[in-house]
């Protein structure tokens, strides 16, 4: 069975642009979280998808919004970037949502913004 | 809200020897806990989780790790450490929604960086 897999896996953008990362989860999870990674702040929750509805959302701001689609695929897009949004973008499918469903996550995308 | 302290940034074992990590959460209710593992350039790999029951869980690679309530503890061992345990490894959170914790993401610790000695 086919892993979780993100795109695309590097990315470079300036400041003020916008963004969109594509995550597919592994099949037949329908769950499906995306988590920022920095050094200095760690690995971060920012929202959870299930059956095409956000259920959870961390403390970021309004900048950062994501969306599922019928096949449970999911993006994630950040507008207005600035230059401390560069990071690793996890995301991470599950078979269902909530505790304490395992997580399995994807290589990430690395965001770079100049 | 919950959180999660892990003890020592980097933490260097020579090869064979026992490894300990250390793990403390905080949390409002009841929590499932985990530990993932990180290797360069890649995403989270599970290592283990205690969801209830017993208290000592057995995970990938020869690793376990001890759930104890009273100590609010989660430390991750292995008897004998190899090369290739060489990478980051984070404890994590997550609130019993069944306990009343609602529903909420993983809470992550800001990681150990082991490192095995020759």
């Amino acid at each position: 069975k086919a892993g979780v897999t993100q795109t695309p896996r590097y990315l470079i953008k300036t400041r003020g642009q916008q963004v969109t990362l594509s995550c597919s989860p592994i099949s037949g999870h329908r769950s499906v979280s995306w988590y920022q990674q920095t050094p200095g702040q760690g690995l971060q929750f920012l929202f959870e998808y299930f059956s095409e509805t956000q259920r959870n959302k961390g403390n970021f701001p309004g900048r950062f919004s994501g969306r599922q689609f019928s096949n449970s695929r999911s993006e994630m897009n950040v507008s207005t970037l600035e230059l401390g949004d560069s990071a690793l973008y996890l995301c991470a499918s599950s078979l269902e949502a909530g505790s304490p469903n395992e997580q399995f996550f994807g290589p990430g995308t690395r965001l770079t913004v100049l | 809200a919950q959180s999660v302290t892990q003890l020592g940034s980097h933490v260097s074992v020579s090869e064979g020897a026992l490894v300990l990590l250390r793990c403390n959460y905080s949390s409002s209710v009841p929590p499932y806990l985990f530990w993932y593992v990180q290797y360069p350039n890649q995403g989270l790999q599970l290592l283990l989780k205690y969801t209830t029951g017993a208290t000592l869980v057995k995970g990938i690679n020869g690793f376990e790790a001890e759930f104890k309530k009273s100590e609010t503890s989660f430390h991750l061992t292995k008897p004998s450490a190899h090369m290739s345990d060489a990478a980051e490894y984070f404890c994590a959170v997550r609130l019993n929604m069944y306990s009343g914790g609602g529903a909420d993401g993983l809470t992550f610790g800001k990681g150990t960086h082991l490192i095995i000695q020759p």
